[in-house]
């Protein structure tokens, strides 16, 4: 069973549509992240959650929403996109210490949904 | 605010030479430090890490020992192959507590020749 899987892996689109990306754990952690991967592969945090409460929302434009309906979910919906919209987006997911409410473990990543923007 | 800094690629060698990538990070506080590799078409994957100083990870004849007092994080294999060829990622833990994820390096690109 894959543990952190992202749909669709590829995604081919005009400007000013909408679409989604979706993301599943079933690792039972209970926070999850959103990455965008440019074209030279930086990778910068847009989102967290944790136990569905949102944590982290980076400078994104607000046409990016995240959801999540369960702690095993974190979908991402983007309205009007924008040629610049065009990356690898990378769906994580981890366990936050409870003790010392901390980041101390790895990440673990999906294979990423390629959106290319046209 | 924390940030890692990385050897910019792509870096190219022969199989069988010595790999060493430069990483050395800006944190508050004692992140725990990374190493993630991503194949091609591939996510992203824990290769090591160090959760406290001179602490060594290590995994598949890959190193990195966590030097509080250079603020580095070196990545170093003996003898490297072809399929080592990958984008790899240094990275670090909040400092900040909570789900505040990993703050990465630019990335740097090994090519390994046959």
């Amino acid at each position: 069973d894959t543990a952190v899987s992202q749909t669709p892996k590829y995604l081919v689109t005009q400007m000013g549509n909408d679409k989604s990306i979706k993301c599943e754990q079933n690792l039972g952690h209970d926070t999850m992240y959103w990455y965008k991967q440019d074209s030279k592969k930086f990778l910068k945090i847009m989102f967290s959650y944790n136990n569905k409460e949102l944590i982290i929302n980076e400078t994104v434009p607000n046409r990016f929403s995240p959801k999540s309906p369960d702690k095993a979910h974190l979908n991402l919906h983007i309205n009007s996109l924008e040629l610049g919209d065009s990356a690898v987006y990378f769906c994580a997911s981890s366990q936050v210490s409870r003790r010392f409410y901390a980041n101390t473990g790895e990440l673990f990543f999906g294979e990423g949904s390629r959106l290319t923007v046209l | 605010g924390d940030s890692v800094t990385q050897m910019e690629g792509p870096v190219t060698l022969s199989e069988e030479a010595f790999l060493t990538i430069n990483c050395t990070y800006t944190a508050t506080g004692y992140p725990s430090l990374f190493w993630y590799v991503q194949y091609p078409g591939e996510g992203l994957q824990l290769l090591l890490k160090a959760t406290k100083a001179d602490d060594k990870g290590s995994n598949k004849g890959f190193e990195a020992t966590y030097r509080k007092e250079t603020t580095s994080f070196h990545l170093e294999k003996g003898s490297v192959q072809v399929s080592d060829s990958a984008v790899y990622f240094c990275a670090l833990s909040g400092t900040g507590g909570g789900a505040d994820g990993l703050t990465f390096g630019k990335g740097t690109h090994l090519i390994i020749q046959p």
